[in-house]
């Protein structure tokens, strides 16, 4: 089975523009979140998607923004770059089956990330 | 607020040698504590996880242990070796329900085998 996959895998973009990153999970998985990665800041959770609605969101402004297509597809758009959304960002994918007790469910696999620049 | 807070920083361990991990965790809402391996220029890949009803749980040379009372857990890399030199995360969310699952990560600690 493939595993997560993220488009594109290196981005350069100019301060005040925006960027869309896309995310396909899992074959069959549901829930799909993603994470920024900076040396500074660490891992740190954006948002998670599950049946195309925003189930939660971590402490990032508005310009960061997210959604979910009825593939379980992802997308996520930054508008305004600043030099510091420069970062690693991590597309997670989990089963997600309601109701489900069992832990691989919501078991969080990540592919390999998109490395985004901003100059 | 750092709500999960991983040491060393960084380890030098001996191939063969035991690699241990630390980590403690604030928000006692926590009840899912996975550990994440990563390599550079890979995403994060799940080791191994734990819930707070077990102590301890085993898979190959990979162990954590949990202290709940303590809110700490740890890894332990039996038997080190050379490819296990990788960024090690732990990790902590608040449950399996969508919503839910956000994960809230440690600093890392940068692994280094010797051959």
């Amino acid at each position: 089975k493939a595993g997560v996959t993220q488009t594109p895998r290196y981005l350069i973009k100019t301060r005040g523009q925006q960027v869309t990153l896309s995310c396909s999970p899992i074959s069959g998985h549901r829930s799909v979140s993603w994470y920024q990665q900076t040396p500074g800041q660490g891992l740190q959770f954006l948002f998670e998607y599950f049946s195309e609605t925003q189930r939660n969101k971590g402490n990032f402004p508005g310009r960061f923004s997210g959604r979910q297509f009825s593939n379980s597809r992802s997308e996520m758009n930054v508008s305004t770059l600043e030099l510091g959304d420069s970062a690693l960002y991590l597309c997670a994918s989990s089963l997600a089956v309601g109701g489900d007790p069992s832990p691989f469910t919501y078991e969080q696999y990540f592919g390999p990330g998109t490395r985004l620049t901003v100059t | 607020q750092q709500q999960v807070k991983q040491s060393p920083q960084s380890l030098i361990v001996q191939k063969g040698g035991i690699s241990i991990i630390n980590c403690a965790y604030e928000n006692t809402a926590f009840d899912y504590f996975p550990w994440y391996q990563q390599f550079p220029g890979k995403g994060p890949a799940l080791l191994i996880a734990i819930r707070p009803d077990v102590s301890e749980k085993k898979e190959g040379r990979f162990t954590i242990s949990f202290n709940k009372s303590a809110k700490q857990f740890s890894l332990h890399i039996m038997d080190s070796q050379p490819g296990d030199s990788a960024t090690y995360f732990c990790a902590a969310s608040k449950g399996r329900d969508t919503g839910r699952r956000a994960l809230t990560f440690g600093s890392g600690t940068r692994l280094q085998v010797q051959p």
